[in-house]
């Protein structure tokens, strides 16, 4: 089956700093990717729509400039979170969606759970 | 707009026993997926069973099935013979149009399976 490898699974960061979580699709090509967060006993809320080759679209709300997003190769996409601060402390998770058509499930990553200090 | 709603944030269930998990949605889309995913407490997030709005049969995997009620706009989530590691948060989720593979997601209902 189609395989998502996220990385890495938990990071704590100090203030200010920037994180930079990697999703790869390992045994298949993505041309599309997506990026989503997840409050403690939430939903998953869409971010962005990470596109191979071309700038990610970010749904409403969500600051581009603070969630840079990069999707280099069919295999890799990353989300860096610049200049962190204690609010952007949630669970990070991507997907991608593989070859089998729109109604294909999307796959997803084991997520990342950023706490920032 | 397109909206996924579940109205059971916990369930409880007996090990063995069958369970329903509640998933309504609203689109204007006469082509749309519906899916369920499975989140244990570790995060990650498993596909179980999707349907499309074409397909005329309800869909099963295993000891999951989906009552999919078209005119109702109804997609719930049937878990027979309960086990004690289907205990985690279920979420509902619908691709929304034709075109694009984005999902929104419901809210969730944690299912706890009893000994």
């Amino acid at each position: 089956g189609a395989v998502v490898s996220q990385h890495p699974s938990w990071v704590i960061c100090k203030s200010g700093t920037s994180v930079k979580i990697e999703c790869r699709s390992l045994d298949f090509q993505a041309t599309t990717m997506f990026w989503y967060r997840q409050f403690p006993k939430q939903s998953l809320m869409l971010m962005a729509t990470s596109n191979e080759g071309s700038k990610a679209t970010y749904e409403q709300g969500v600051e581009k400039d603070k969630f840079l997003i990069n999707h280099a190769s069919l295999t890799l996409s990353t989300l860096t979170v610049t200049s962190a601060h204690p609010e952007d402390s949630s669970f990070y998770i991507c997907s991608a969606s593989g070859q089998g058509g729109p109604n294909s499930p999307l796959h997803f990553g084991n997520g990342t759970r950023l706490t920032v200090t | 707009a397109q909206k996924i709603t579940q109205t059971q944030p916990g369930m409880f269930v007996q090990e063995k026993e069958a369970v329903t998990l509640d998933c309504t949605y609203d689109t204007s889309d006469q082509s749309y997926g519906l899916f369920w995913y499975k989140q244990p407490s570790s995060g990650e997030m498993i596909f179980l069973i999707y349907q499309g709005s074409y397909d005329e049969q309800n869909a099963t995997e295993g000891r999951y099935s989906l009552n999919f009620q078209k005119a109702r706009k109804s997609a719930n989530l049937v878990i027979s013979a309960s086990q004690l590691g289907d205990s985690a948060m279920y979420f509902c989720a619908m691709r929304e149009g034709s075109g694009t593979y984005k999902y929104i997601f419901g809210t969730g209902t944690r299912l706890k399976v009893l000994a």
